[in-house]
């Protein structure tokens, strides 16, 4: 099935820093790649996404950029704020099913 | 916008009990997803319905049975609990079966004493 390695674990910056979280996924035909946030005991949210036809897809302080032949995507997060902390979870399809396979999580910290 | 409704949101059952948890998706959705949350894990894939039947099978345990019915909501039955079974268990639904921007219910927490 898809492997996600999700890096780091964790990640404290100065708000009004930027924060990048990379993924990589094992499975060439993967074709989407979703990005959670996820408060302590609350659902994940989706935040972004992007498929595979697009190199970068931006949301106002929010990027998302694909390299398909490296097989790696990663998360940008600018003007960081406080309000930003929580875990942040990629995702990529599960190979064989349609279910996804989530990255480790990433616990960001944003300090004020 | 209506989202996943999920009940109930605590739950608290004792070792070899057993639990219903439900899923209620969006009007219209017609898939139904479940993942299994423990603690300081990402969400993991247990199970799905499409059109009431089973899409395709995670890592659920034989212990945890599910079905979707004729309205689409969902109950994920789970028997002979242990401690492990300790998680935040969330439900999604989409339209025909597509991963593409499914959102989740609020998550029932199941703990098991």
């Amino acid at each position: 099935g898809e492997n996600v390695e999700q890096h780091p674990s964790t990640l404290s910056v100065q708000e009004g820093d930027s924060a990048v979280i990379k993924c990589t996924y094992s499975d060439s035909a993967s074709n989407y790649f979703p990005w959670y946030k996820q408060e302590l005991g609350k659902r994940p949210q989706l935040i972004i996404d992007i498929r595979s036809n697009v190199g970068e897809k931006k949301d106002q302080r929010i990027a998302v950029t694909l390299n398909k032949t490296a097989k790696h995507f990663s998360l940008h997060i600018t003007e960081t704020q406080p309000e930003d902390s929580a875990v942040y979870f990629c995702a990529a399809p599960d190979t064989g099913r349609r279910a996804l396979t989530f990255g480790s999580g990433t616990r960001l910290q944003v300090q004020p | 916008a209506a989202g996943v409704i999920q009940s109930p949101r605590h739950l608290i059952k004792e070792k070899r009990e057993t639990a219903t948890l439900k899923c209620y998706p969006i009007p219209r959705h017609d898939t139904v997803y479940w993942y299994q949350q423990g603690p300081g894990q990402d969400p993991q894939f247990l199970i799905s319905f499409y059109e009431k039947m089973q899409s395709d099978k995670g890592s659920i345990p034989d212990r945890f049975s599910a079905q979707q019915f004729s309205d689409y909501h969902s109950e994920l039955n789970m028997s002979s609990l242990e401690l492990g079974d300790s998680a935040l268990y969330f439900c999604a639904s989409s339209l025909s079966v597509t991963i593409y921007g499914y959102t989740f219910g609020s998550g029932t927490r199941l703990t098991v004493v």
